[in-house]
């Protein structure tokens, strides 16, 4: 069973809008989550993360929410770049000596 | 700080080999995770070793071992393959004890091919 799920394989948005990924769990344990975005033929490389006893974290165009309750975390890009065009991989872990869960991954398509 | 480094980047074996990749974490680093990527399958968690030993095993059959040098350097070894291990091969080291406090720092991959 998947406990970090990215339901939408891919997303496209015009440059200079605003690009949502979404991401569920379901393991309520989780305690710290993490984004990491990943171009072809590179490894993954981490974005931002955030701690279960916040809500909001942000880091320049880059603003991750938690939502306990719903289970849910999302990443906001504002603007969008094409050069933001990319692999991005929800990442959850659960408890001290848990690993990092990670989900499938979107596909974001940022259009000129 | 040199990156994480996977070797080789790229290979093919046909089913029934037996593979070896290596990883060099980054400098100081002495937690290293290894994880299989698919198309559509996202990234999933192998093992992770610190310190030469293993401290965390992911849901995959004992053909898949690894294991530590005391240089924090790793390998990992796939044996009598399958086409299903054809895949890419990540590596991530970190400073912490466990992956999953902070960030993982990932090598470029080992791409295999089974034929």
């Amino acid at each position: 069973d998947q406990q970090v799920k990215q339901n939408s394989p891919s997303l496209s948005v015009q440059e200079g809008r605003i690009s949502i990924l979404n991401c569920d769990y379901t393991n309520s344990m989780f305690d710290y989550f993490l984004w990491y975005k990943k171009y072809p033929a590179e490894g993954p490389t981490f974005l931002i993360s955030i701690s279960s006893i916040k809500d909001k974290n942000e880091d320049g165009r880059f603003t991750v929410f938690l939502n306990k309750s719903a289970k849910h975390l999302s990443l906001h890009i504002v603007p969008s770049q094409p050069g933001d065009s990319a692999v991005y991989f929800c990442a959850a872990r659960g408890g001290s000596q848990g690993n990092l869960i990670f989900g499938k991954g979107t596909k974001l398509s940022v259009k000129p | 700080k040199a990156g994480v480094t996977q070797t080789p980047r790229y290979l093919i074996k046909t089913r029934g080999q037996q593979v070896t990749l290596s990883c060099s974490p980054i400098s100081g680093h002495r937690s290293v995770s290894w994880y299989q990527q698919t198309p559509g399958q996202g990234l999933q968690f192998l093992f992770e070793y610190f310190s030469e030993t293993q401290r965390n095993k992911g849901n995959f059959p004992g053909r898949f071992s690894g294991r530590q040098f005391s240089n924090s350097r790793s390998e990992m070894n796939v044996s009598t393959l399958e086409l299903g291990d054809s895949a890419l091969y990540l590596c991530a080291s970190h400073e912490s004890l466990v992956s999953g406090a902070g960030e993982l720092f990932f090598g470029e991959g080992s791409r295999l091919t089974v034929l």
